[in-house]
């Protein structure tokens, strides 16, 4: 099993450009998560989904947009870049149930000039 | 909302030392868990210890163990014969059972630094 893998590593932004950054878990795991992590901060949740077809807003979703079309794909998507949105993003998943253990991906780091 | 503090930005201790780092949490739940993550420089965030809030026994787990202190809302992690690998930043997290799905709130963060 590959876990969660993020794709891409790294990105340039210009200010207004838009990307989509790319989530994929094959453990089958209905919940997936996006966090963001400020520079010495910690972790603060985007958005999540506990299934196919169902999404909510985590504390700090303003900028930001998902879909969930698969249980495996988790994609984080922002519209309009702006300079408060450089941070590295974390995508997580995990089983059902709140004795699971959440699974990280390695993280994107995102620089939007 | 929950709240959670990590009061040491900053530690340091040499190897084979024991440390403590400390976390305080704010919330008006009665169930919940709490873990400690470890991100070393590769920012691969990995889990350290976790504990079920209705659990009165403190986890432990090798070289890691917790001082879980529900009345006082204090979680520390002590670290035993500490390590060079250990070196990285240490966070707490809370989860709040039930709400969320399960997201975490997590401190700012210690950066422990072992010294050889």
């Amino acid at each position: 099993n590959a876990g969660v893998t993020q794709t891409p590593k790294f990105r340039i932004l210009k200010i207004g450009q838009s990307m989509t950054l790319q989530c994929t878990q094959d453990m089958n795991h209905n919940y997936m998560y996006w966090y963001r992590q400020d520079p010495g901060m910690g972790l603060k949740l985007i958005y999540y989904s506990v299934g196919a077809g169902i999404t909510d807003k985590g504390e700090v979703p303003n900028g930001y947009n998902v879909s969930r079309s698969t249980t495996e794909d988790f994609p984080l998507r922002l519209e309009l870049a702006a300079p408060s949105q450089t941070s590295v993003y974390f995508c997580a998943s995990k089983p059902q149930g709140p004795q699971e253990t959440q699974y990280f991906g390695p993280g994107t780091r995102l620089l939007v000039l | 909302a929950q709240t959670v503090t990590q009061s040491q930005p900053e530690m340091s201790v040499q190897e084979a030392e024991t440390v403590t780092l400390s976390c305080t949490y704010d919330t008006s739940e009665n169930n919940y868990y709490l873990f400690w993550y470890k991100q070393p420089p590769s920012r691969q965030m990995i889990l350290v210890i976790r504990q079920e809030a209705y659990k009165q026994q403190n986890a432990t787990e090798n070289r890691f163990s917790v001082n879980f202190q529900k009345a006082a809302k204090s979680f520390s992690l002590k670290i035993s014969d500490s390590q060079l690998g250990d070196t990285a930043m240490y966070f707490c997290a809370f989860m709040k059972v039930g709400g969320g799905a399960d997201g975490l709130t997590f401190g700012k963060g210690t950066h422990l630094i072992i010294q050889p």
